[in-house]
């Protein structure tokens, strides 16, 4: 059973181009939960997302970012005309659908964006 | 989320018992305490968690005071590869509904 995989785990980008980072959940799982983790500091929440549905994008930048999970295929988190500030490592997390109770999220092993 | 106080830096000796401690006074009915950690350019790692009662897996042990303000994190028996930052995070968003609010946590250090 693959936990959640992330890819690429490095990725360098020259400032102005695109960062494409994707995210295959559990299998099972159908929520999908990104985070960024700047350098020395902790993990940031920044979008939870379903099948097709964005629930909550209240920790994305405003400008630039974007994220989807498609009916197929994995998780993407779109950075655009990436900056310096944007280097860091991006985190997902999934989990499987709510019935009750609480449970931890199974994390993947992030994408580290270095922009040049 | 509420918000948690934890120790910056801990040391414990390799074989012993860490105990690590988290602050959580405004703590509301409904928020869980959650555990995780994160060995050195890796992911997150769920480890425990609890509402009221006392919680115990096979990794750690999770002890809740009867007011709920605050807990202890235990892992047994220690080793080298349990050097980590362990984060607490209360939370009701178990269920998924938003994420988690994940502090600056413990840097623990486990000493040969």
């Amino acid at each position: 059973n693959a936990g959640v995989m992330q890819n690429p785990r490095h990725l360098v980008r020259r400032r102005g181009q695109e960062a494409r980072l994707r995210c295959s959940p559990m299998k099972g799982h159908s929520h999908v939960y990104w985070y960024r983790q700047l350098p020395e500091e902790g993990l940031k929440f920044m979008v939870y997302l379903q099948k097709e549905n964005i629930i909550d994008e209240s920790g994305m930048p405003k400008e630039r970012f974007s994220a989807e999970f498609p009916k197929e295929g994995p998780s993407i988190l779109r950075i655009q005309q990436v900056v310096r500030g944007d280097s860091a490592a991006y985190f997902c997390a999934s989990s499987p659908v709510i019935t009750s109770g609480h449970y931890g999220y199974t994390f993947g092993s992030g994408t580290r964006l270095t922009v040049v | 989320d509420a918000k948690t106080t934890q120790p910056p830096s801990m040391d414990c000796a390799e074989g012993r018992a860490a105990n690590l401690p988290c602050n959580h006074s405004t703590i509301s009915g409904n928020e869980y305490v959650y555990w995780y950690r994160q060995i050195h350019s890796q992911g997150p790692q769920y480890i425990i968690h609890g509402l009221k009662n006392n919680e115990t897996n096979e990794m750690a042990s999770l002890i809740i005071t009867e007011d709920r303000k605050s807990s202890t994190l235990i892992l047994p028996h220690a080793t080298l590869r349990d050097t980590a930052v362990y984060y607490c995070i209360a939370s009701n968003s178990g269920g998924g509904a938003d994420g988690l609010t994940f502090g600056k946590g413990t840097h623990l250090i486990i000493q040969p």
